[in-house]
C-alpha cells in the first residue's frame, strides 16, 4: 500500500527558506502526480504545486514565485521548498498522490502532515 | 482562479439523519468536483472523484452528485464516525478547495 510520509524542519525562521521532502514507500513515485498541499485554520486547504516524475511541475499561481519542487527517482522522494517565508507560511504541510481515471484527477493518498511554524 | 463555496459552514446532526452539503463553483468546472472528509489531527480521505464516483472502501451511505456549478453530498443515514469536516475541491484548473462544513452532533 502506498504511503507518502513528510519530513523537515518544524520551526523555521522568518525570510528563509522552508524545505520538506516526501517519502513515498510502498509503490513508486514513477507514475501518478505528486502534490504539496498545506492546511491553516484561516485560509483552510490550499494546493501548493506538483509534480509528475518525469520533472514537470505546477503550482500554484499565489505561491509560484517562492515553489520549487523537485523529485528524486533513486529515492523515492520528492520535495518542497517555499522560500522568503512569513508567519503566514505557518500551517501543516501534507503530500499526496494524485491519480486520474484518465479524464480528471484527484488526490486519492495522503502523508500524515507536518506542522511548520514560522517564527523567530 | 475557480473559487469554491461550501454551505453550511457547520450543521448539527443526529445519528440516522439525512446530511445534505452543497458546493459552488465561481464558473463551470463540468464534473471536475471531489469531496474529502478530515477528522481532527488528520490528513484529509477521499469519499467521491468526478462529482460522483466512489472512492473503493468508500460506504455507500455517502453520494455525491451535480455538474456545471453546482455540486451536493449527501450521507443518507449519518453515523457516529461521520462527525468530521467535508471539503469539496475542483480539479477543472489547478486545485481549490471549499472552507469545509463541520458535521456536528446535535
Amino acid at each position: 500500500q502506498v504511503q507518502p510520509q513528510e519530513s523537515g524542519p518544524g520551526l523555521v525562521k522568518p525570510s528563509e527558506t522552508l524545505s520538506l521532502t516526501c517519502t513515498v514507500s510502498g509503490g513508486s513515485i514513477r507514475s501518478h502526480y505528486w502534490n504539496w498541499v498545506r492546511q491553516t485554520p484561516g485560509k483552510g486547504l490550499e494546493w501548493i504545486g506538483s509534480i509528475y516524475y518525469n520533472g514537470t511541475t505546477n503550482s500554484n499561481p499565489s505561491l509560484r514565485s517562492r515553489v520549487t519542487i523537485a523529485g528524486d527517482t533513486s529515492k523515492n522522494q520528492f520535495s518542497l521548498k517555499l522560500s522568503s517565508v512569513t508567519a503566514a507560511d505557518t500551517a501543516v504541510y501534507f503530500c499526496a498522490r494524485a491519480r486520474t481515471n484518465y479524464v480528471q484527477y484527484y488526490m486519492d493518498v495522503w502523508g500524515t502532515g507536518t506542522t511548520v511554524v514560522v517564527s523567530s | 482562479d475557480i473559487q469554491m463555496t461550501q454551505s453550511p459552514s457547520s450543521l448539527s446532526a443526529s445519528i440516522g439523519d439525512r446530511v445534505t452539503i452543497t458546493c459552488r463553483a465561481s464558473q463551470s468546472i463540468s464534473s471536475f468536483l471531489n469531496w474529502y472528509q478530515q477528522k481532527p489531527g488528520k490528513a484529509p480521505k477521499l469519499l467521491i472523484f468526478a462529482a460522483s464516483s466512489l472512492q473503493g472502501g468508500v460506504p455507500s451511505r455517502f453520494d455525491g452528485s451535480g455538474s456545471g456549478t453546482d455540486f451536493t453530498l449527501t450521507i443518507s443515514s449519518l453515523q457516529p464516525e461521520d462527525f468530521a469536516t467535508y471539503f469539496c475541491q475542483q480539479s477543472y484548473s489547478g486545485w481549490t478547495f471549499g472552507q469545509g462544513t463541520k458535521v456536528e452532533v446535535k
